[in-house]
């Protein structure tokens, strides 16, 4: 089992619409969780982190932590064409050497 | 601010050959990091600077050598390109110092490196 997974998509969803991106990982004891954008050619730029259970709102971005279940996702409401990126979950695993994993990212194209 | 620089940007190289890439940040971060990045396998940490004057090993180290120069610029050595280091190189940074794995992580636009 990869310690962090994401469907690699591509998911496409039309504009105005809410795009949800899911993420699971596989440390019980992980605490902190990261979302990343990445446009095409571009490099990795933050959008959310979130630590405690529940969701946490920044705008139109909504991150969502289940530690129970072992996920996180990230709602993007109201989705615009400039939201089309993939988008990176990034984990902080702590069994053995604490380290920060990342998924392969899934891919997201909002159609106008 | 111009954040987190890198150059080249694009690099291509014959198996054997050697090259540095060189990263700087700006920001006054403690913390400097080398990724590497590959289809379909995410982001995979190769070395990592805890603090000015120390290196560790990430994820995939092997064929790769660092050297924080100050705390501003780390560079990532490769000694003998092969194939297999074919990749989307990046160079982050975060307040630190120690900063890693937790602290938020700047990215720099990355290096385009085919080694044929």
């Amino acid at each position: 089992q990869k310690e962090v997974e994401q469907n690699s998509g591509p998911l496409s969803v039309p504009e105005g619409a809410i795009a949800s991106l899911n993420c699971t990982y596989s440390d019980r004891g992980s605490q902190s969780f990261f979302w990343y954008r990445q446009y095409s050619g571009k490099s990795p730029e933050l959008i959310m982190f979130i630590y405690s259970n529940g969701d946490k709102e920044d705008g139109r971005f909504t991150a969502q932590l289940n530690k129970a279940s072992q996920y996180v996702s990230l709602l993007i409401r109201d989705s615009q064409p400039s939201d089309s990126a993939t988008y990176l979950c990034a984990v902080v695993i702590i069994q053995g050497a604490q380290k920060l994993v990342f998924g392969q990212g899934t891919r997201l194209t909002i159609n106008p | 601010n111009a954040g987190v620089t890198q150059t080249p940007k694009f690099q291509v190289l014959k198996t054997g050959q050697s090259m540095t890439l060189q990263c700087a940040q700006d920001m006054n971060h403690n913390s400097m990091y080398w990724y590497r990045q590959d289809p379909g396998m995410g982001l995979r940490l190769i070395y990592y600077s805890a603090s000015e004057g120390t290196t560790d090993k990430g994820e995939v180290p092997n064929g790769y050598n660092v050297s924080r120069l100050n705390k501003r610029e780390f560079s990532l050595r490769l000694e003998s390109a092969a194939p297999s280091q074919t990749s989307v190189y990046f160079c982050a940074s975060s307040e630190g110092p120690g900063g890693y794995p937790t602290d938020t992580q700047y990215f720099g636009p990355g290096t385009r490196l085919t080694v044929l």
